[in-house]
């Protein structure tokens, strides 16, 4: 099976901005995670999506919001971007549960200007 | 709050020798516990599973429910070893302690 796929893999933005990111899962897989890594904060939970819902959220500001397609795709939005936003943005997909063994993209990596 | 600390921020051991990473954790629930890890320009893959044991490379993790513990251990470390840990906490959603980079030299 492909794995977890996210595109871009590169972008660089300015402040003000605002960008979407794509991840495409393993085929099958229903659940979707977003995860934020910087070196100040580490790995933190962003979002997860199931069945087109949003079924749990981490702590961000609202300007951070995703969606999730009819095909499990998902895609994930930061508005305003401002410097503290520049990070790699790990996507993750399991079966039916964020709660089961997560399969995880390589990261779009995102610098804000 | 959910806490998850890894105290050691980096471990060096020499081939052959056993390793041993520290995980600690504080949470209201009982979570499912994991440990993640990201070898060099790789993408961060499950290591080991609490519930199930499912494993790679031969690591093991012992769950102290009492302590709030699940430090992992592999009794002969190898050179391919060398990577970044992450103990994971699962919660319906995943919390990473800040990692663990380990060296295994020659």
């Amino acid at each position: 099976k492909a794995g977890v796929t996210q595109t871009p893999r590169y972008l660089i933005k300015t402040r003000g901005q605002q960008v979407t990111l794509s991840c495409s899962p393993i085929s099958g897989h229903r659940s979707v995670s977003w995860y934020q890594q910087t070196p100040g904060q580490g790995l933190q939970f962003l979002f997860e999506y199931f069945s087109e819902t949003q079924r749990n959220k981490g702590n961000f500001p609202g300007r951070f919001s995703g969606r999730q397609f009819s095909n499990s795709r998902s895609e994930m939005n930061v508005s305003t971007l401002e410097l503290g936003d520049s990070a790699l943005y790990l996507c993750a997909s399991s079966l039916t549960s964020a709660w089961e063994t997560q399969y995880f993209g390589p990261g779009t990596r995102l610098l804000v200007l | 709050a959910q806490r998850v600390t890894q105290p050691e921020k980096l471990l060096s051991v020499f081939k052959g020798a056993p390793v041993e990473l520290k995980c600690n954790y504080s949470y209201s629930g009982s979570p499912e516990l994991f440990w993640y890890v990201q070898y060099s320009r790789q993408r961060l893959q499950l290591l080991l599973r609490h519930i199930s044991r499912e494993s790679i490379k031969g690591f093991t993790a012992d769950l102290n429910k009492g302590e709030t513990s699940f430090h992992l251990k592999k009794p002969f470390a190898q050179e391919e070893d060398s990577a970044m840990y992450y103990c994971a906490p699962n919660d319906y959603k995943l919390s990473f302690g800040a990692g663990t980079t380990v060296t295994v030299r020659a």
